[in-house]
């Protein structure tokens, strides 16, 4: 079954640091999406990308973050200058039909900002 | 309008016995409610989805229940095994807005 891979599976990087989590969504989906997870709380939406750029975003998604397609398969988030609370699950997730329908979610990536 | 409630927040049930979760929704926009799965560790996987347009889908031991008017879903899980042990998440979306999610039931079956 196909599967949305993300790397790496954990991160631990100072605060004011830069990190780039890396996903590659499945390959005849269209729409991107990034989510995180605080631990023991609720999946919270970041942003959406279609098309090559963001379509949608929430206000979570403050100009600390940036997202990228920067081939045909890879889709990144980046955070310029980590904060603790930036401290989470981040989720990358695909979509073939976009909002309306499911979404197929990556393992995700433990990001422990220190 | 975007918030999708999730009751409750944790459930303990007994091997062969149903889990019932419920959730509301706000926004009469949405058009799509699935349940995830979410085992420790991994990322939500979708478990079943339902469409307004029907008021119940089941596919095996889960069933979804839908009342458009309430503006209120339900996931009931039959014969519930330990391996059923996991957070469970409903969410909504439509054409216009990203999935949105409840805060999430830990479920919990013991035998």
């Amino acid at each position: 079954e196909p599967e949305v891979t993300q790397t790496p599976s954990h991160q631990v990087t100072q605060m004011g640091q830069e990190v780039i989590l890396r996903c590659v969504p499945i390959s005849n989906h269209l729409y991107f999406y990034w989510y995180r997870q605080i631990l023991g709380q609720k999946v919270e939406f970041l942003v959406s990308f279609y098309n090559n750029e963001i379509s949608e975003k929430s206000e979570i998604f403050d100009d600390q973050f940036s997202v990228e397609r920067p081939d045909g398969s890879n889709f990144t988030l980046k955070i310029r200058s980590t904060k603790l609370e930036d401290s989470a699950m981040y989720f990358c997730a695909s979509s073939e039909a976009g909002h309306g329908y499911g979404y197929t979610f990556g393992s995700g990536t433990r990001l422990t900002v220190v | 309008q975007q918030q999708v409630k999730q009751s409750p927040q944790s459930l303990i049930v007994q091997k062969g016995g149903i889990s019932i979760i419920n959730c509301a929704y706000e926004n009469t926009a949405f058009d799509y409610f699935p349940w995830y799965q979410q085992f420790p560790g991994k990322g939500p996987a979708l478990l079943i989805a339902i469409r307004p347009d029907v008021s119940e889908k089941k596919e095996g031991r889960f069933t979804i229940s839908f009342n458009k008017s309430a503006k209120q879903f339900s996931l009931h899980i039959m014969d519930s095994q330990p391996g059923d042990s996991a957070t469970y998440f409903c969410a909504g979306n439509s054409g216009n807005t990203p999935l949105v999610f409840g805060k999430g039931t830990r479920l919990s079956v013991i035998a």
